[in-house]
């Protein structure tokens, strides 16, 4: 069964710089999230979307910026990066409406040095 | 501001005995409890749910039980496997579509052959 696809897989990046990671969700889920999860750590849910909409907000930084695509794919843009963004980052999709049952994709792992 | 977490980060079981993972949680106007499964290098994996208005459930091998007068979870894995061998996380769900989880702290199960 096909599965939420993210890429980079891995991205090393030098502070001050940007970030884009991608997510593209399963096919026909129209909601997409995005988690952090840092090192021992759970996962933080940062922010989601459903139908290019902003659906919900969590704890992201307000130098991170995301949108979902007329294709559902969706982008997680990180400007000015600090030592402390380094960390897995985790793309789900849901069917709607609910988005109790998230999928999650294998992540990117994102190191700032 | 309100959270979910775990009682104890590991759990040592050996082959074919059955486990039982806590979870304490604080947020009572949560609708949904739901627990993951992450393996080493993946994304968490959805294991199983629980509406709020229920205190337990079954599913292949998993039994999760609800507690709201003591705002406790647990998940019972029967017969464990080499392959339960994971960071298992509860989270919650406000109920609404898109809504991002609240995770609370992981247990690490071991398998002890």
């Amino acid at each position: 069964a096909a599965g939420v696809i993210q890429s980079p897989r891995h991205l090393i990046k030098e502070k001050r710089e940007t970030a884009t990671l991608k997510c593209y969700p399963i096919p026909r889920h129209d909601t997409v999230y995005w988690y952090q999860q840092g090192p021992g750590q759970d996962p933080q849910f940062l922010i989601s979307f459903y139908e290019k909409m902003q659906s919900d907000k969590g704890s992201i930084p307000d130098r991170f910026s995301a949108q979902q695509f007329s294709d559902y794919h969706s982008e997680l843009n990180m400007s000015s990066l600090e030592l402390g963004d380094s960390a897995l980052y985790f793309c789900a999709s849901s069917p709607s409406p609910q988005g109790v049952e998230q999928y999650f994709g294998p992540g990117t792992r994102l190191t700032v040095t | 501001g309100e959270s979910v977490g775990l009682h104890l980060p590991t759990l040592s079981v050996q082959e074919g005995d059955n486990s039982i993972i806590n979870c304490a949680y604080s947020n009572s106007a949560s609708d949904y409890f739901i627990w993951y499964k992450q393996e080493s290098g993946k994304g968490p994996q959805f294991i199983i749910d629980i509406r709020s208005n229920m205190d337990k459930r079954q599913g292949q091998r998993v039994t999760v039980l609800l507690n709201k007068t003591v705002k406790h979870l647990s998940l019972q894995i029967a017969a464990t496997q080499p392959g339960d061998s994971a960071v298992y996380f509860c989270a919650e769900h406000s109920g609404g579509g898109a809504d991002g989880l609240t995770f609370g702290k992981g247990t690490h199960l071991i398998i002890q052959p």
